[in-house]
């Protein structure tokens, strides 16, 4: 079993609706929790930062975590084709832990 | 800033060859990290290095992968000899260090086709 698992869709939305997505782990050492957007034949950029459990905003998105589900989400208010990407959640325990991606769930908003 | 950079964008070889990954990270970044991307595996992290000095290679799929770091700006990701299950998209990320607040700033990647 994977450490980090994350539907791959591909996830079809309207324009305007909210995109959920989520990833859940296993490992309960997680406590640094991030989201990052991927353009095709881009590399992957930073959305969204959380440390430990709880919920932040910024401006459209909205990152959750409940680590006492080991489950993170990842929220987009009203949507734009600008947000079809892929979308990865990625993890780490302590400081120098490294990083462990989910799979990346692939995002389309149709107009 | 230029962000992170590397060479070549795309890379067809043949099966058998040496390959040669580039990268310069961030100016002032500490942390370098090399990943590999396919469909059926996602994003892997291979090695990774903390003031030019390997940290944690046990990503790396072999003994025909070595990295290199001879100094703060530049960095090699080697495949000797290359196979076509070698194929994939070649990251480089580089980030301020290894504490978890910080974040990786990601390349754009290298294409590599074996053939």
């Amino acid at each position: 079993q994977k450490e980090v698992e994350q539907d791959p869709g591909p996830l079809s939305v309207p324009e305007g609706a909210i995109v959920s997505l989520n990833c859940t782990y296993s490992n309960s050492a997680f406590q640094y929790f991030m989201w990052y957007r991927q353009y095709s034949r881009k590399g992957p950029e930073l959305l969204m930062y959380t440390y430990s459990s709880g919920n932040k905003e910024d401006g459209r998105f909205t990152a959750q975590v409940d680590k006492s589900s080991k489950y993170i989400s990842l929220f987009i208010r009203d949507s734009q084709p600008s947000d079809s990407a892929t979308y990865l959640c990625a993890m780490r325990g302590d400081s120098w832990g490294k990083f462990q991606f989910g799979a990346g769930t692939q995002v389309v908003v149709t107009p | 800033d230029a962000g992170v950079i590397q060479s070549p964008r795309h890379e067809v070889t043949e099966m058998g060859q040496e390959v040669t990954l580039r990268c310069k990270p961030i100016s002032g970044h500490n942390s370098l990290f090399w990943y590999r991307q396919t469909m059926m595996r996602g994003l892997e992290l291979l090695i990774y290095f903390n003031n030019n000095v390997p940290i944690d290679d046990s990503g790396m799929p072999e003994d025909r992968f070595s990295a290199k770091m001879p100094n703060a700006s530049f960095s090699t990701l080697k495949i000797q000899p290359s196979e076509p299950r070698d194929s994939a998209v070649y990251f480089c990320a580089s980030s301020l260090a290894l504490s978890g607040t910080d974040t990786q700033y990601f390349g754009p990647g290298t294409r590599l086709t074996v053939l």
